[in-house]
């Protein structure tokens, strides 16, 4: 069965500071990958996606970037933490086109 | 313009009554699919039930049930006998078929009330 992974579950950071966080999905190949952000009281925002190794879609302009060195690997980092960055990240898994997300267990960013 | 709508912020319902979760979408895709997430306090997504855009009836899994009106664009969640376990956040989706994005809308926070 497939399972998805996000780390680190909670995260305390300093504005300014950088940040990666990391999501691998396992008992799947080829997935389209997803990171979004879900600011507290409030919807997600679907922030990039990824249809294969190396190919990221940016839905919102942000100091946030995204990358995919391996199939199952998506990679959320910034160079620059702002304190709008806080809220809660998820990433997630479609098996492609016609099939639900599904999502990692999450993980909390507060940036002070 | 909003993909995905969902009017009701927070709504709260008896234990054991039906409640219904509004939802309203914008698509000129002929093709798509709806989806339903819940959301609990411990953060994780989970999914609940799908409506494709060409499926003749409404789609149900055990107490939900997703009220289909495509002429009104809209995908309202029942939830029918609720539980305790039901308070969450409720998020309403959709994925056209011409993308590989997936549109949430903003939730409703359902609280059942003993």
């Amino acid at each position: 069965s497939q399972t998805i992974h996000q780390w680190p579950a909670t995260l305390v950071q300093p504005v300014g500071s950088p940040l990666s966080l990391e999501c691998t999905v396992e008992g799947t190949s080829n997935p389209n990958l997803y990171w979004y952000r879900q600011a507290a009281g409030r919807g997600l925002q679907l922030l990039f996606y990824s249809v294969g190794i190396g190919q990221i879609s940016s839905e919102v302009p942000q100091n946030l970037s995204a990358s995919r060195p391996q199939d199952r690997q998506f990679i959320l980092s910034s160079k620059k933490l702002l304190l709008s960055d806080s809220g809660f990240y998820l990433c997630a898994w479609s098996a492609g086109m016609g099939e639900e997300p599904f999502f990692g267990p999450g993980t909390r960013l507060t940036v002070l | 313009a909003q993909k995905i709508t969902q009017t009701q912020p927070g709504m709260f319902v008896q234990e054991k009554e039906a409640v219904t979760l509004d939802c309203t979408y914008d698509t000129s895709d002929p093709s798509y699919g709806l989806f339903w997430y819940k959301q609990p306090s411990s953060g994780e997504m989970i999914f609940l039930i799908y409506q494709g855009s060409y499926d003749q009836q409404n789609a149900t899994e055990g107490r939900y049930s997703l009220n289909f009106q495509k002429a009104r664009k809209s995908a309202n969640l029942v939830i029918s006998a609720s539980q305790l376990g039901d308070s969450a956040m409720y998020f309403c989706a959709m994925r056209e078929n011409t993308g590989n994005q997936f549109y949430f809308g903003t939730g409703t926070s359902l609280t059942v009330i003993p």
